[in-house]
């Protein structure tokens, strides 16, 4: 298997403008994570599915952020308006069901919205 | 809710000196706990992980034991070497969620 897949790599866009953040998970994982990383808060935990479900979206900023999972090899985050705030390393995870079991981890897609 | 912390960073080692990075966590139930590692412009790996209380994870060098009684998952190495400096990260994963929750991380930097 190639592992978590996120694209893009980089994604430049102003202000104002639609993204949307891509991955793929391992196949035949069941638990899929979206994380935001930056210097001044660290890594946060987003949202994450179970079986395409979402569990928890409680570190979702605000409305503008949104995320997806239409079946078990895809998922999507998208921010729309974003702002230079949202400048930022976004990671994929997903992991098995099973309890105790790691977490493998995308390359991540960094975001500068100027 | 759970929660981790670890010490701050930046840690600057020299080669071949001990390194100790504490980590301490917060839950309600019997969370598994690991230790990730993020070498510049990659994702997070796996380094280490401890299941149960009194468990040890090791690898490449590195321990660190799930201590119950003072809820820590300190991270030890006995010689540390210029390929270790990373961001290392304390994670606990809620038994009966899934969730994943990660510490600030510690920017590790061994000078030769």
């Amino acid at each position: 298997d190639a592992g978590v897949i996120q694209s893009p790599r980089h994604e430049v866009t102003e202000m104002g403008q639609e993204v949307t953040l891509r991955c793929k998970p391992i196949s035949g994982h069941d638990y899929l994570f979206w994380y935001r990383q930056t210097m001044m808060r660290g890594l946060e935990l987003l949202i994450y599915f179970n079986n395409n479900v979402p569990i928890d979206d409680s570190g979702m900023p605000e409305d503008r952020f949104s995320a997806k999972m239409p079946n078990a090899s895809f998922s999507t985050l998208k921010i729309q308006p974003s702002e230079p705030r949202d400048s930022a390393v976004y990671f994929c995870a997903s992991s098995f069901s099973v309890m105790n079991t790691e977490a493998f981890f995308g390359q991540g897609t960094r975001l500068t919205v100027v | 809710g759970d929660s981790v912390t670890q010490m701050e960073g930046p840690v600057t080692l020299s080669e071949e000196a001990f390194l100790t990075i504490n980590c301490t966590y917060t839950a309600t139930g019997y969370p598994s706990l690991f230790w990730y590692v993020q070498y510049p412009g990659e994702g997070l790996q796996l380094l280490l992980k401890a299941t149960k209380a009194d468990d040890k994870g090791s690898n490449k060098g590195f321990e660190a034991t799930y201590r119950k009684e003072t809820t820590s998952f300190h991270l030890e190495k006995g010689s540390v070497q210029v390929s270790d400096s990373a961001v290392y990260f304390c994670a606990l994963s809620e038994g009966d969620t899934g969730k994943l929750i990660f510490g600030q991380g510690t920017t590790l930097q061994v000078k030769p």
